[in-house]
């Protein structure tokens, strides 16, 4: 079954742009998302790409995929203490079973 | 606009006892779905609910059963509980008919077993 993959923790400094990564195995995924949880709270929707999408921006947010490498990335622009919370990338496959699968999260701990 | 809401926020319960939790999705929507939150993990998708029934379901035993009501609300019965089964329990609701199925999550609640 799918797979996703996200190392576990990063740090930057406040200002910095954050680059959060993320692999997956199965090269059927239709949608892309990128939640954050913020603690004591579920997950919020950031924002999402399709198969058929190389870039998507979204006023802080990018979202690069690269397809071929099965690669996925969230870059935060001018990073802010709000940031601060675990980021988690799920991945989809509408024409099979529409399950969405989550990677473990990334904690995206800001620096001062 | 009330969004996903989920009851009890907290639970303790002891082993083998039985435990419901409770959802309600976001206005609109007509499709629920359950995800369990182990500390440091991502959600596992449980199953989901379309049309008051059990439309797709993930690698749990049959200890973990659910009921969606006409009005679109959602419960989550585990029986025989263990303490594996401490956890955050998220459901989510969403459109069915929508092209992109973005989940919409509740806070969730978290489940103690002693």
């Amino acid at each position: 079954g799918e797979d996703v993959e996200q190392s576990l923790f990063l740090s930057v400094r406040e200002g910095d742009s954050s680059v959060i990564n993320c692999t997956y195995t199965d090269s059927s995924s239709t949608y892309l998302y990128w939640y954050k949880q913020e603690p004591g709270a579920g997950l919020q929707l950031l924002t999402y790409i399709f198969s058929n999408m190389d870039m998507k921006q979204d006023q802080r947010l990018t979202v690069l995929l690269n397809k071929k490498d099965k690669h996925l990335s969230l870059r935060i622009a001018d990073t802010q203490t709000g940031d601060s919370a675990i980021y988690f990338c799920a991945v989809v496959d509408l024409n099979r079973d529409d399950k969405i699968i989550f990677g473990k999260g990334t904690r995206l701990h800001i620096l001062p | 606009d009330a969004g996903v809401t989920q009851s009890p926020t907290h639970l303790i319960k002891t082993r083998g006892q039985q435990v419901t939790l409770r959802c309600s999705p976001k206005s609109g929507h007509d499709t629920v779905s359950w995800y369990q939150q182990a500390l440091g993990q991502g959600p596992q998708f449980i199953f989901q609910y379309y049309e008051e029934e059990e439309r797709q379901r993930g690698n749990f035993p049959d200890r973990f059963s659910g009921h969606q009501f006409p009005n679109y609300s959602s419960e989550l019965n585990v029986n025989a509980l263990l303490l594996g089964d401490s956890a955050l329990y998220l459901c989510a609701s969403s459109l069915a008919a929508g092209v992109n199925e973005k989940l919409f999550f509740g806070s969730g609640t978290q489940l103690s077993v002693l």
